[in-house]
């Protein structure tokens, strides 16, 4: 089946230790998107990309970072991660399509020592 | 105002009941409508999709769409436990990529 893959689904870090999430998807589509969501409210878009062009949130802070070397693939990297970065973790991709929706991961939740 | 508001719940219905779920938003621009489904610890699962007022059919499951009282709807007929989980509306902009969320409301459907 087409996909949104996320790995790994639980990440544990150290207060102010880079890491990485990673995200892949075989449905081919151009729009790819990082959320960030905390227990009990929305998800919370944190940036996207639609195809090689960078979209960041205002309020999105300056410790996330995100990479796409290719279609597939998608990567958020959180520079020196503080206790309230705790969260889960959501990568979505769409179409160019308008009429077609978000499909979401199954998320990485992280947490932070 | 909030772009969209969900009255968050908790919402607690006996099994087969016939549970209603209910957003509003405040922008006309607002022109696709979804409603996800998220169990615990997993991501949000696409349950109905639209984009012009009426009702769509998809099972159990009914989504509406009130463009001129800026409200959508889920229905969920004859409700099953496995139905409990949080649903969340979310709508789009014409010509946006980006969705707004309600908050959620959280079902529990008891045996």
């Amino acid at each position: 089946d087409a996909m949104v893959i996320q790995n790994p689904r639980y990440q544990v870090t150290q207060f102010g230790k880079p890491v990485t999430l990673s995200c892949s998807q075989t449905l081919n589509h151009n729009v790819m998107y990082w959320y960030q969501q905390k227990s009990s409210q929305a998800p919370k878009l944190l940036f996207h990309y639609y195809d090689k062009d960078f979209n960041n949130e205002a309020d999105t802070p300056d410790n996330f970072q995100s990479r796409r070397p290719n279609t597939s693939f998608c990567f958020l990297d959180i520079r020196s991660p503080g206790l309230g970065d705790a969260a889960m973790y959501l990568c979505a991709t769409s179409s160019r399509d308008p009429h077609q929706p978000q499909h979401f991961g199954d998320g990485t939740r992280l947490s932070i020592l | 105002q909030k772009e969209v508001e969900q009255d968050p719940g908790p919402l607690s219905v006996p099994e087969g009941a016939i549970v209603s779920l209910n957003c509003t938003y405040s922008n006309s621009a607002f022109q696709y409508f979804m409603w996800y489904r998220q169990y615990s610890r997993k991501g949000p699962e696409l349950l109905m999709y639209t984009y012009s007022s009426g009702n769509k059919e998809d099972g159990r499951f009914t989504a509406q769409v009130d463009k001129s009282s800026k409200y959508i709807s889920l229905f969920i007929r004859d409700s099953q436990p496995s139905d409990s989980a949080t649903y969340l509306c979310a709508i789009r902009k014409g010509g946006s990529e980006k969705l707004v969320f309600g908050k959620g409301t959280k079902l529990t459907v008891n045996p």
